[in-house]
């Protein structure tokens, strides 16, 4: 089985703070970890993945995550906010292994604050 | 075709009604999926294709609900006597297994659900 569990459904930042997206995963396998990035009123988008390489996964706008085994977390990191990074964010989890099933956290909606 | 294309992009239905959502993947994706996204509870899995075979039914929330796939490519999905509780935005997904090194979910626009 694999689920995985986001902290906040809703995260209030700063324009120029610090953004922390938190998420656990569970996976009896290793895992593959995804994070997707909902804009207002468009379609999801992969913002980055992690399927076993690099632990620091680096993806678009300036985002990051870092796979903690130790931790089970694959938490979303970003220096300074900007007002475009408006939106709702969703941790996803996927099994190693030929089972192709994406499991989807129930979000997390990030506001920043001019 | 060039995207993950789902009709209709928004539906009226009347309680009890049956209606069918259509999901056109991206070409050569064996992969497919189906989500539903209501307020506050995020992405649900409602199950998932691989080729024409759905190995994880799982997620359908009740005996009203089915899925098909044929040809390994364009799936519809049923919902039988819909509830008001069926309103929700329904999510299609696609992807490459075979491509690891692009490894991700390709979504389309939706549909959203209203039942009356």
């Amino acid at each position: 089985a694999q689920s995985v569990t986001q902290l906040g459904s809703h995260v209030s930042v700063s324009e120029g703070a610090l953004v922390l997206l938190r998420c656990n995963y569970s996976s009896s396998v290793p895992p593959y970890l995804f994070w997707y990035v909902q804009y207002p009123n468009q379609g999801l988008q992969l913002l980055l993945k992690y399927t076993s390489a690099a632990t620091l996964v680096k993806g678009i706008n300036g985002f990051e995550a870092e796979f903690k085994k130790s931790e089970t977390s694959f938490h979303l990191t970003k220096p300074s906010a900007h007002m475009r990074d408006a939106a709702e964010y969703f941790c996803a989890v996927k099994s190693s292994g030929g089972y192709q099933k994406v499991t989807f956290g129930t979000g997390t909606k990030l506001q920043v604050i001019p | 075709g060039a995207g993950v294309s789902q009709s209709p992009s928004n539906k009226v239905t009347e309680k009890g009604k049956d209606v069918e959502l259509r999901c056109d993947p991206i070409s050569g994706h064996t992969a497919l999926y189906w989500y539903r996204q209501s307020l506050g509870q995020g992405l649900e899995f409602l199950i998932y294709f691989q080729g024409n075979s759905a190995p994880d039914k799982s997620g359908l929330p009740s005996d009203r609900f089915s899925a098909e796939r044929t040809g390994g490519s364009v799936s519809t999905l049923t919902i039988q006597r819909t509830q008001q509780e069926d309103s929700a935005v329904y999510l299609c997904a696609s992807s490459n297994p075979g491509d690891r090194a692009n490894e991700k979910l390709f979504f389309g626009s939706g549909t959203q659900l209203s039942v009356l």
